[in-house]
């Protein structure tokens, strides 16, 4: 595997499931992001991981719940989603957080009936 | 309040029809300004990082400039391959390790 990795790519889950999004990154980098894309809005950063410490926590509701267990793995917790969370999640890595380049997964398409 | 916005919202060119992709900024202390190629249903591509006024970055028919308010992606001669979305991001001294990304250009290239 290369790059930045997501598993599942799709997702369909009811509002009272709980499910997780996985992210791999193989690139070396120290610092792990979680992006929601939806539909005519530009891109929200959510989550901001630098060396496993959480640094940026963007206002999002606490039915996300992100986890860092290394460098090189960060999942999305999810729980009680409602419809509106319905969104492409993507995930980022760079090399430290702040001025570098960061490189996206293929993201999951996440959809809350 | 910080802003990174992007115009045109949509371009259509036909083959070989030069154009430019403007991304205006409005934040103080600039760490970064970052282009990034989208295709539908995939994630971004990272194309160039500018640093300062003045930079200038190439990549095949792509070239990014950077001036203090705002910073242009030409497309010179632009193939139909060359259709995306393009996206620009913002780093600066107050967002600690946040970045801002702008609304993006939806490019359409016409045989």
């Amino acid at each position: 595997e290369t790059g930045v990795t997501q598993t599942p790519r799709h997702l369909v889950m009811g509002m009272t499931n709980k499910k997780s999004l996985k992210c791999e990154q193989h690139l070396g980098h120290n610092a792990m992001y979680w992006y929601k894309q939806s539909a005519k809005k530009p891109l929200e950063l959510m989550f901001v991981y630098s060396l496993e410490e959480r640094v940026e926590n963007n206002s999002v509701p606490s039915r996300f719940s992100p986890e860092c267990p290394n460098s090189s793995h960060l999942f999305l917790h999810l729980h009680t989603l409602q419809p509106e969370d319905s969104a492409l999640y993507l995930c980022a890595s760079s090399r430290r957080g702040g001025e570098y380049e960061q490189y996206f997964g293929p993201g999951t398409r996440l959809t809350v009936t | 309040e910080d802003q990174v916005t992007q115009s045109p919202e949509a371009l259509r060119l036909q083959e070989g029809e030069s154009s430019s992709l403007n991304c205006s900024y409005t934040v103080s202390g600039l760490r970064g300004l970052f282009w990034y190629r989208q295709d539908p249903g995939k994630g971004p591509e990272f194309l160039f990082t500018l640093y300062s006024a003045g930079e200038e970055k190439e990549k095949e028919r792509l070239k990014a400039t950077l001036t203090k308010k705002e910073s242009f992606l030409h497309i010179t001669a632009p193939k139909p391959e060359d259709s995306a979305t393009y996206l620009c991001a913002v780093q600066a001294d107050n967002y600690g390790q946040n970045f801002v990304f702008g609304p993006g250009t939806r490019l359409s290239v016409l045989p």
